[in-house]
């Protein structure tokens, strides 16, 4: 059974600086694109960030370009985003999710971040 | 700035069919989107239901269909249940790594 975890979740002051961790199993991690995708509070899903299955391929929106840091480690088999400065707008539950055949396949259950003072 | 568009809400009778549609504000939708579609109840992660057009992920009732119908996504639920009542999303891929989630559509059966 695939299984992903995210961990890392918080309250955190605007400017300051959190990362997530996504514990994953069930599956060839390292077989994988991985995702983060968040949803802010009452509002929809976005699109954050990509990682190909070797770290060398990246891609974020644009939003998030220059703050936040998507990375991976196969023999950890986990997931990490790391994020800076930053914003109110950042608040929100962020999800890891596997990417197969150009979707998002299987989901983990979410981590809070909320960016206040 | 590429923005996907969704039904805000919809409402459908028990039983009934519906289809909620993913289009782009400027240009159609084809399969070289690979559009995918998700399901989110309150406090739940998404569940995906349809990805690649119309390939229905592991466990998904027939029921629920994915196809392109004229310049857009479409998903379309026949015999609609009372636990159908979710919210959907769509995404496509804009190539480049990058994919854009449309904004989500409210369904109510009743």
């Amino acid at each position: 059974e695939v299984q992903l975890l995210e961990s890392g979740g918080g309250l955190v002051q605007p400017g300051g600086s959190l990362s997530l961790s996504c514990a994953a199993s069930g599956f060839t991690f390292s077989s994988y694109w991985m995702s983060w995708v968040r949803q802010a509070p009452g509002k929809g899903l976005e699109w954050v960030a990509n990682m190909n299955q070797d770290g060398s391929d990246k891609y974020y929106v644009d939003s998030v370009k220059g703050r936040f840091t998507i990375s991976r480690d196969n023999t950890k088999n986990s997931l990490y985003l790391q994020m800076t400065s930053l914003r109110d707008d950042d608040t929100a539950v962020y999800f890891c999710a596997t990417v197969d055949g150009y979707a998002l396949r299987y989901w983990g259950q979410g981590a809070l971040v909320t960016v206040s003072s | 700035q590429t923005v996907v568009t969704q039904e805000p809400s919809f409402s459908v009778s028990p039983g009934g069919t519906v289809t909620l549609t993913c289009g782009l504000r400027s240009g159609s939708v084809s399969t070289r989107f690979f559009p995918s579609w998700y399901q989110q109840t309150p406090g739940q992660p998404p569940r995906t239901l349809i990805y690649s057009t119309n390939t229905r992920s592991s466990g998904v009732p027939d029921r629920f269909s994915g196809s392109i119908v004229g310049n857009k996504a479409a998903l379309t639920i026949t015999g609609a249940q009372a636990d159908d009542e979710s919210d959907y999303y769509c995404v496509l891929y804009m190539g480049s790594g990058l994919w854009v989630f449309g904004g989500g559509t409210k369904l109510t059966v009743l």
